[in-house]
């Protein structure tokens, strides 16, 4: 069990552009999340996956973010256009069912310029 | 949105001494989780309690819940500086399909040496 990985780790970008944040899961977690947390504030969920299903999508989701997740192993959280108000921690966690716990990955620190 | 609140937002302590976080949520819960965060790093995850779990000890952690006045605590017991960070709680909402957590803005706990 080598926990959640995500990469990168720190992301520097300008207004504009577009990037894309991987997530590797617990092996046999079926359940995988999406959340983002800004300076001062607890993380809010974006969305969630079951195996490779998108099944729930936050508002705060715009239509310039699109998650996958290929074959229900690791995901990836696409921003297109990032706007500087994206500067935020994405975070993505996993958990083997529903009520279960949720752990955490290190996050990936998006600044955009 | 959020929906828990910790109280206090910030508190500071001396090594040795106990601290206690408090979390109050607003709808009914399928359980809550207790996370520490370190600065500028990710989660970790330290207890959960079910909602029919009034009370759960993991080494110096001691969690309550209280469903009837939405509330729960988190005791640390003689502290150590490297307790310092923030403690963030996160609910799971009965209602919510996805098991999405839900975080308050977090206690920033500082012990001092």
């Amino acid at each position: 069990d080598t926990g959640v990985s995500q990469n990168p780790r720190h992301k520097i970008t300008k207004r504009g552009q577009n990037v894309t944040f991987r997530c590797d899961p617990i092996s046999e977690h079926n359940r995988l999340y999406w959340y983002r947390q800004t300076l001062g504030q607890g993380p809010e969920f974006l969305t969630y996956f079951q195996n490779e299903a998108q099944l729930e999508k936050s508002r705060l989701l715009s239509d310039r973010f699109s998650a996958e997740r290929p074959k229900g192993s690791f995901s990836t959280l696409e921003i297109q256009r990032t706007e500087q108000g994206d500067s935020a921690m994405y975070l993505c966690a996993s958990s083997k069912d529903a009520q279960e716990t949720q752990y955490f990955g290190p996050g990936t620190r998006l600044l955009v310029l | 949105s959020q929906q828990g609140e910790e109280d206090p937002q910030a508190l500071s302590i001396q090594e040795g001494e106990n601290a206690t976080m408090n979390c109050s949520y607003k709808t009914s819960i399928n359980n809550l989780q207790w996370y520490r965060q370190n600065s500028g790093r990710g989660l970790v995850h330290l207890i959960l309690i079910r909602s029919n779990e009034r009370e759960k000890h993991s080494g110096r952690l001691r969690v309550t819940l209280d469903t009837s006045k939405k509330s729960s605590s988190l005791l640390i017991t003689a502290s150590r500086a490297a307790d310092t960070a923030s403690y963030f709680c996160a609910t799971e909402d009965s209602g919510a399909g996805s098991y999405q957590l839900t975080f308050g803005k977090g206690t920033k706990l500082s012990v001092i040496p």
